[in-house]
């Protein structure tokens, strides 16, 4: 069964640093998300993407955060200046479209420690 | 805003009893609801959706109501098994594709 592959499984970086993590959603899916989950936490959404664009960002998503596809098959999250609390496990996700009655396929995240 | 409460205590059952989840929302009134499945460092793994206008749907030992009313959900398990033992998340779709997800309930099941 075709999955959502994310790299790397665990990023360390230092405060203030650039970080960029990697996503390669199923391959037939149009719409691709980013959420974030703080240790002991719920899932948080980020930000859904759809044809090149951003379709919709949550509060979270603030001007650290950039997201790109840069080619047929990644995507990617960009946090530009990194702060403790980005702290988290971030996961990608994918679905066949939009619409509210469809399942997303999550990839199995990235932990990102901010030190 | 949405909110979304789901029991934050652990569930533990006897290996064989049927597992109960609860989900409520409030500030919402979402066309359809889903369930997932969170294992320690995985991420979520879909389980069943259901529409507002069905009251339950099953998939094998699963099974999940939907009352509109009460704007809640259940989640149940039945013949449970140790392998059931995960975090059961409860997710409302919005009109623009985001989940809202609840923080989710522990089930441990002894065997």
């Amino acid at each position: 069964e075709p999955e959502v592959t994310q790299t790397p499984s665990h990023q360390v970086t230092q405060m203030g640093q650039e970080v960029i993590l990697r996503c390669v959603p199923i391959s037939n899916h149009l719409y691709f998300y980013w959420y974030r989950q703080i240790l002991g936490q719920k899932v948080e959404f980020l930000v859904s993407f759809y044809n090149n664009e951003i379709s919709e960002k949550s509060e979270i998503f603030d001007d650290q955060f950039s997201v790109e596809r840069p080619d047929g098959s990644n995507f990617t999250l960009k946090i530009r200046s990194t702060k403790l609390e980005d702290s988290a496990m971030y996961f990608c996700a994918s679905s066949v479209d939009k619409a509210e009655d469809q399942p997303q396929h999550f990839g199995d995240g990235t932990r990102l420690s901010i030190l | 805003s949405q909110k979304i409460e789901q029991n934050s205590e652990a569930l533990n059952i006897q290996e064989g009893k049927t597992a109960t989840l609860t989900c409520n929302y409030t500030n919402y009134s979402p066309a359809y609801l889903q369930w997932y499945r969170q294992d320690p460092g995985r991420g979520p793994v879909f389980l069943l959706l259901i529409r507002e206008n069905e009251k339950e749907k099953r998939k094998e030992r699963l099974k999940v109501t939907f009352d509109t009313t009460l704007k809640q959900s259940l989640f149940h398990i039945t013949a449970s098994q140790p392998a059931d033992s995960a975090t059961y998340l409860c997710a409302l779709s919005s009109n623009t594709g985001k989940l809202i997800f609840g923080q989710g309930t522990t089930l441990q099941v002894k065997p």
